[in-house]
């Protein structure tokens, strides 16, 4: 059974700020990571997929890496904005799609 | 762009009640799942879904609980008599998959057993 782990649970940061979290999952069977934005009320965005170890991946002022044989990502923000604020999951997945997820961290960017 | 969309919203039903909890995944994608969140709790995973048939279901998927794609487009989630234990947010998610490992979540519905 994967148990994949996140922390902080909460943080709460100034505008501007930058930010990381992190994402330990087992290593063994490793397949893929997935981050995920999920503000209140709407649907779960994926950020980034990521497979390979050593993975580095950027969406703007967000950036994830991924380290296999250790078991653990990071996601980081750079220069934090109000409209950041969200919980941000991560999850192992094997080849069938099926996710496990981690509690979520949340973020909370204060203007 | 193309989404997944799940109705209604919100649900409240009693306990013992039927419900269906109903999703149109996007029309290109090949795998479905359910996930559901109780409240405080880490989403899990509930059911998955590929070429008609069950591919992968959870403990948490026992008899109460049945999918169906009846028509090509939509994809549904019943619960055959509700517990108190099943409130929580339902996600219905699809994937294209041909190596595409994304998944796109809908917004949830929000289900309240009283």
């Amino acid at each position: 059974i994967l148990n994949v782990e996140q922390s902080p649970q909460s943080l709460h940061v100034q505008e501007g700020d930058s930010t990381n979290f992190t994402c330990s999952f087992p290593s063994s069977n490793f397949y893929a990571l997935h981050w995920y934005r999920w503000e209140t009320a709407k649907s779960p965005e994926a950020l980034f997929v990521m497979t390979l170890n050593g993975d580095e991946k950027k969406k703007g002022r967000i950036s994830a890496t991924l380290n296999t044989k250790e078991g653990y990502s990071y996601l980081y923000i750079k220069g934090s904005q109000p409209e950041d604020s969200a919980t941000y999951l991560c999850a192992s997945s094997g080849n069938t799609g099926k996710l496990i997820f981690g509690q979520g961290t949340t973020l909370q960017v204060k203007p | 762009e193309p989404e997944v969309t799940q109705t209604p919203s919100h649900q409240v039903t009693q306990m013992g009640q039927e419900v269906i909890l109903r999703c149109v995944p996007i029309s290109n994608h090949l795998y479905f799942y359910w996930y559901r969140q109780i409240l405080g709790q880490k989403v899990e995973f509930l059911v998955s879904f590929y070429n008609n048939e069950i591919s992968e279901k959870s403990e948490i998927f026992d008899d109460q609980f049945s999918v169906e794609r009846p028509d090509g487009s939509n994809f549904t989630l019943k619960i055959r008599s509700t517990k108190l234990e099943d409130s929580a947010m339902y996600f219905c998610a699809s994937r294209r998959g041909q190596g595409e490992e994304k998944l796109f979540f809908g917004s949830g519905t929000q289900l309240s057993v009283l």
